[in-house]
């Protein structure tokens, strides 16, 4: 099975709300990135937080990470239309030299 | 801009064509990838090159054949394609193979008919 499972998998939410996706991983990892994808274009990434770090923030983001339950969270602070995208998350596994692991996703729909 | 480029960006063949994709990256970086996304799946890998040099490669079928002249420079030819084989393939570049952030282009909208 995979090594990062998004939840929720689809989140529709009013402009102006804050928007919170989950990531739960397998095995230990090195670190977690989440990236951010626009319908049918290139993966962005937005932050990247080591094994050793608990949360960390960029602009109206914030994540956090607990490696006791394997999991981790991406806020997103009063969200905004343009933050209508699909978010992913990967993982640097310990025992993987070459590849991030993926999950499928969670597709986000902020409504105006 | 991610300083990653793919073309063309859609294409559309038949089963019995042959075809490349293209990407450049113009970040400096050593590790280049291939992906492929079909819907509603996670973002599988197909090839990691490091330096020009082939490091991991995804029990992909043979009729995606990769090539990687140079650390810029990273094609997937195509050949007797499969209608399952349409999809979004992305061509990421990273400085280094392993956990660093990848930088993605914007993708090639592939189409077998």
């Amino acid at each position: 099975s995979q090594q990062g499972e998004e939840d929720p998998q689809a989140l529709s939410i009013q402009e102006g709300e804050n928007a919170t996706m989950n990531c739960s991983y397998k095995t230990s990892i090195n670190n977690l990135q989440w990236y951010r994808q626009n319908s049918g274009r290139g993966l962005v990434h937005l932050i990247l937080i080591r094994s050793n770090e608990r949360e960390k923030h960029s602009g109206r983001l914030r994540v956090t990470l607990d490696t006791s339950k394997k999991s981790s969270s991406l806020l997103i602070t009063a969200s905004r239309a343009a933050d209508t995208a699909s978010y992913f998350c990967a993982t640097d596994a310990m025992d993987s030299n070459y590849q991030l692991i993926w999950g499928a996703g969670t597709k986000l729909i902020i409504k105006p | 801009e991610t300083g990653v480029t793919q073309t063309p960006r859609h294409l559309v063949m038949g089963m019995t064509n042959k075809k490349s994709l293209k990407c450049e990256q113009h970040l400096g970086h050593n590790a280049m990838y291939w992906y492929k996304q079909s819907a509603k799946k996670p973002l599988e890998l197909m090839f990691v090159y490091s330096l020009e040099e082939r490091v991991e490669n995804n029990s992909v079928p043979s009729r995606f054949s990769p090539e990687c002249p140079n650390s810029s420079h990273l094609f997937l030819h195509l050949h007797t394609l499969q209608p399952e084989d349409s999809a979004l393939y992305l061509c990421a570049s990273s400085q280094g193979t392993g956990g660093y952030e990848q930088y993605f282009g914007p993708g090639t909208r592939l189409t077998v008919t």
